[in-house]
């Protein structure tokens, strides 16, 4: 168990809707990553947070947005979805918000499928 | 821009033979190196990283990579594989510079046969 904890874990939803992702981190931990894992794109990038700001921006979608709160979870917002959207998403964070050496705990995952 | 490659998609070996999961890399000045394994249904847990200091590391589960900066690669291996090492193995870059934050490959799947 890694002590992040990501919901909801399966997700069916239709075209043009919209979803949202929640992400608790490790106890303590300040930065939190979003990545979008698919099968022909592998492990992608979405955005980093650390103590409520935005870090780090990587191929987020306009129709995408996330933000940290105050507790520290974050939330990743899926809107206008398309087929192309389904794919498995994790949060991963970490304890500080300086220079990445160390490992990154990573949640199980919340997987979308839209139909 | 900084760019990670894992040549195969898959990978056989069989149990109690040694393993060896490809990873090259391309990255502005020296690289911060990990691997990542993903068992089914999973997230990614870290296995080893390079830093700096000797190419050789050692990480969990008795997995160990070497870096070599000539031919940019930090492959992944195990003297003796087991069964349960069969999962998908993600190799990750960060630049030392610029971005912070870990470029993945696209995984390399390690079947090992009973």
């Amino acid at each position: 168990d890694s002590g992040v904890t990501q919901t909801p874990k399966h997700l069916i939803t239709a075209t043009g809707q919209r979803v949202t992702l929640r992400c608790s981190p490790r106890s303590g931990d300040l930065s939190v990553y979003w990545y979008q894992q698919s099968l022909d794109q592998g492990l992608q990038f979405l955005i980093q947070y650390y103590n409520g700001e935005e870090r780090a921006k990587g191929n987020i979608l306009e129709r995408f947005s996330a933000q940290q709160f105050p507790d520290l979870h974050s939330e990743l917002n899926l809107s206008s979805l398309e087929l192309g959207d389904s794919a498995l998403y994790f949060c991963a964070s970490r304890g500080g918000g300086g220079l990445m050496t160390g490992e990154l705990f990573f949640g199980e995952g919340s997987r979308l499928t839209v139909l | 821009a900084q760019s990670v490659a894992q040549p195969e998609d898959q990978v056989n070996v069989a149990e109690g033979n040694p393993l060896t999961v490809k990873c090259t890399y391309s990255v502005s000045g020296n690289p911060y190196l990990f691997w990542y394994v993903q068992y089914p249904n999973r997230g990614l847990q870290f296995l080893l990283k390079y830093i700096t200091g000797d190419n050789l590391v050692k990480g969990s589960y008795g997995f160990e990579a070497e870096f070599n900066k000539s031919q940019t690669s930090f492959h992944l291996k195990k003297p003796s594989a087991l069964v349960s090492d069969s999962a998908l193995y993600f190799c990750a870059v960060r630049p030392q510079t610029g971005a912070n934050n870990l470029f993945f490959g696209t995984g390399t799947r390690l079947t090992v046969i009973p």
